[in-house]
């Protein structure tokens, strides 16, 4: 069956990177996933990565995925105390479009 | 464009009581989700609609859940009676058919948040 895993917490400080690492089960995965949610709010596409890629950047964002582990990373550089949320990764698998989403991470940025 | 609509933003009922959200897609979106995120959660899918047709409702606690999506546009899901349980923030997303490697388009609506008391 499908499975997304993420590890719960992660504290960094205020300028140094984050790395918010995600594993998942399905192979035939066609793109994956990373939103965004801040307390109280919906959630937000962050970015995401089409299953023959290897690696997407987007300004502070760097998305790594490694299908042979079924390892995708989000590396946020210069991490700023905005970026204090959850974030969620989040694989989508065949014809069906379903997102199958992990348990989140909670990423507190420390002055 | 605005995107998904959601209404309401928030909701409390007692238990026992009717509750319905209502979903407004974006505009030439086929297909139509709702997920229900739980607290301290990911959000999970309820149903997934093609058009005005229910494709996967094998997640929907059809005892007390129903949806519904005439005319393949508005959607509107019910629970009745609600539970303790159904506290949760209820999702609904679009997305189109087709477009391989443009993300099918997914979008998120704000969600609505439901208390059960």
């Amino acid at each position: 069956g499908e499975d997304v895993e993420q590890s719960l917490f992660l504290s960094v400080r205020e300028g140094d990177s984050s790395v918010i690492n995600c594993t998942y089960t399905d192979s035939s995965s066609t793109y994956l996933y990373w939103y965004k949610q801040e307390p109280g709010a919906g959630l937000q596409l962050l970015t995401y990565i089409f299953s023959n890629m290897d690696m997407k950047q987007d300004q502070r964002l760097t998305v790594l995925l490694n299908k042979k582990d079924k390892h995708l990373s989000l590396r946020i550089a210069d991490t700023q105390t905005g970026d204090s949320a959850i974030y969620f990764c989040a694989e989508m698998t065949g014809s069906a479009r379903q997102l199958t989403f992990g348990s989140g991470t909670q990423l507190t940025v420390l002055p | 464009e605005a995107g998904v609509v959601q209404s309401p933003r928030y909701k409390i009922i007692e238990k026992k009581q009717p509750v319905a959200f209502w979903c407004n897609p974006i505009s030439g979106h086929n297909t139509l989700y709702w997920y229900r995120q739980n607290l301290g959660q990911g959000p999970e899918l309820l149903i997934r609609y093609e058009n005005e047709e229910a494709v996967d409702d094998s997640q929907l606690p059809k005892d007390r859940f129903s949806a519904e999506r005439l005319k393949g546009v508005d959607s509107t899901l019910k629970i009745q009676p609600a539970e303790l349980g159904d506290s949760a923030v209820y999702l609904c997303a679009s997305s189109t058919r087709t477009g391989v490697g443009s993300n099918y388009g997914y979008t998120f609506g704000s969600g609505t948040r439901l208390t059960v008391v």
